[in-house]
């Protein structure tokens, strides 16, 4: 399978706990996105990088919340002192970015987080 | 502030007939649309787009029309079948970046999608 893959597909933790969320996108893409889809609502952008440079964070990204993508390949989200209002599905999206800009992501499955 | 609109939450569609989903945006910057179908417990899949220089794309049995002035667009499928029945997102970026968009560079502003669901 050579599509966007999320893992773990589903996290408990309890309160002020840490979580981390990895995301490896599809090879040859050098954009990756991280969303944030909560119930009865679209998926809200968090943050991107082109290659291993984080080019944007939304204001839904608090201190708590870092994403890195080292090697420009794989990322990794993760949050800190988790709160009960960050339980959601947190997508990984990717997409060749610097061609003609169809807009198209294409998404993984998803992590679900659920705080206690 | 809700830039794409998709007031809504629920349809109930008879297979067979045609089935209409509505979008209302108001970002004027936003120049490329697209829909997205997302099934229980899996990520959106890319679905149909249109670029704002169109009116109409037409794929099979899916076609979106884009009305620039109204700020609308709308997705047909016809005819629908069981498997149409999922929650559809219409989706909007910019290609000229604007901070405004909410969606960051070439990311995408969603709406909070429609369910769908083909009755037999």
């Amino acid at each position: 399978d050579t599509g966007v893959s999320q893992n773990p597909r589903h996290k408990i933790t309890k309160r002020g706990q840490n979580v981390t969320f990895r995301c490896d996108p599809i090879s040859e893409h050098n954009r990756l996105y991280w969303y944030r889809q909560t119930l009865g609502q679209g998926p809200e952008f968090l943050t991107y990088f082109q290659n291993e440079a984080q080019l944007e964070k939304s204001r839904l990204l608090s201190d708590r919340f870092s994403a890195e993508r080292p090697k420009g390949s794989f990322s990794t989200l993760e949050i800190q002192r988790t709160e009960q209002g960050d339980s959601a599905m947190y997508l990984c999206a990717s997409k060749m970015g610097g061609t003609a800009n169809t807009g198209e992501l294409f998404f993984g499955e998803g992590s679900r987080l659920t705080v206690l | 502030d809700q830039q794409v609109k998709q007031n809504s939450p629920s349809l109930s569609v008879q297979e067979g007939r045609i089935s209409i989903l509505n979008c209302d945006y108001t970002n004027s910057m936003f120049d490329y649309f697209l829909w997205y179908k997302k099934y229980p417990a899996e990520g959106p899949t890319f679905l149909i787009s249109i670029s704002s220089i169109k009116d109409k794309n037409e794929d099979g049995r899916f076609t979106v029309f884009l009305n620039k002035s109204a700020k609308h667009l709308s997705l047909h499928i016809v005819p629908s079948q069981p498997g149409d029945s999922a929650v559809y997102f219409c989706a909007a970026s910019a290609v000229i970046r604007s901070r405004n968009s909410g969606g960051g560079a070439d990311g995408l502003t969603f709406g909070k999608g429609t369910h769908l669901i083909i009755q037999p």
